[in-house]
């Protein structure tokens, strides 16, 4: 079936490094992919979207590629902030009776020190 | 101000008891979810709705169970049956339900001791 691997965390990270988490899928048809965040104690929030092959997402700093040939997309920031310390999921939409439905990996919690 | 309103954001519970979280949303969209989150596990989809008065069980609804008798409102009730109450819950949106994106509520989290 469809799913989503995410690189298992926790990353710690110090400020102003650079940020990759690996996520990868596996889907029939042409999924969209996306990665949300979520901040300590909330719900999720989008952070960035690519609907089809060769799409890059980009959002406050991060982006990610939607590969076809790797079933990738990790998500990248140059230089992170204290502040992007949270939950990172990466998922994928899958068609299923006329409706799109998502599919979430696990989540990357990220942690950033000054 | 448009959003998705999930209270209260933490309930406690004795076993045994049933109880309903609430989720509304003001943002006219069609179709509304919910997941349960555990530590490590992601999110795993309880029961959804696309349309008012119909709704489909997700991956794990087995102790659960959901109304949709208006569209702005889709409240879950986590019954007795239910061994591993304890966890966070999110209410999602879907503008209708090809879209692609989700939006969701600050979540409620309810303890069961």
């Amino acid at each position: 079936g469809d799913s989503v691997t995410q690189m298992e965390g926790p990353v710690t990270l110090s400020e102003e490094a650079f940020l990759t988490i690996n996520c990868t899928y596996t889907a029939t048809g042409y999924p969209s992919l996306f990665w949300y965040v979520q901040y300590p104690g909330e719900g999720l929030q989008l952070l960035l979207k690519a609907t089809k092959a060769d799409d890059k997402g980009s959002n406050k700093g991060f982006e990610a590629t939607y590969r076809k040939e790797t079933t990738s997309f990790h998500l990248e920031k140059g230089s992170v902030q204290v502040s992007d310390s949270a939950v990172y999921f990466c998922a994928l939409s899958v068609s299923q009776g006329g409706s799109e439905k998502l599919v979430f990996g696990k989540g990357t919690k990220l942690t950033v020190n000054p | 101000d448009g959003g998705i309103t999930q209270s209260p954001k933490y309930l406690f519970r004795k076993e045994g008891q049933n109880v309903t979280l609430s989720c509304e949303q003001n943002l006219n969209h069609d179709a509304m979810y919910w997941y349960r989150q555990d530590p490590g596990q992601g999110l795993r989809l309880i029961y959804y709705s696309q349309i008012v008065n119909d709704f489909q069980k997700g991956d794990i609804a087995e102790g659960y169970s959901v109304s949709r008798e208006k569209k702005e409102s889709f409240p879950l009730t986590v019954t007795s049956a239910q061994k591993n109450p304890t966890a966070f819950y999110l209410c999602a949106t879907q503008p209708t339900v090809s879209s692609y994106e989700q939006y969701f509520g600050p979540g409620t989290r309810l303890t069961v001791t």
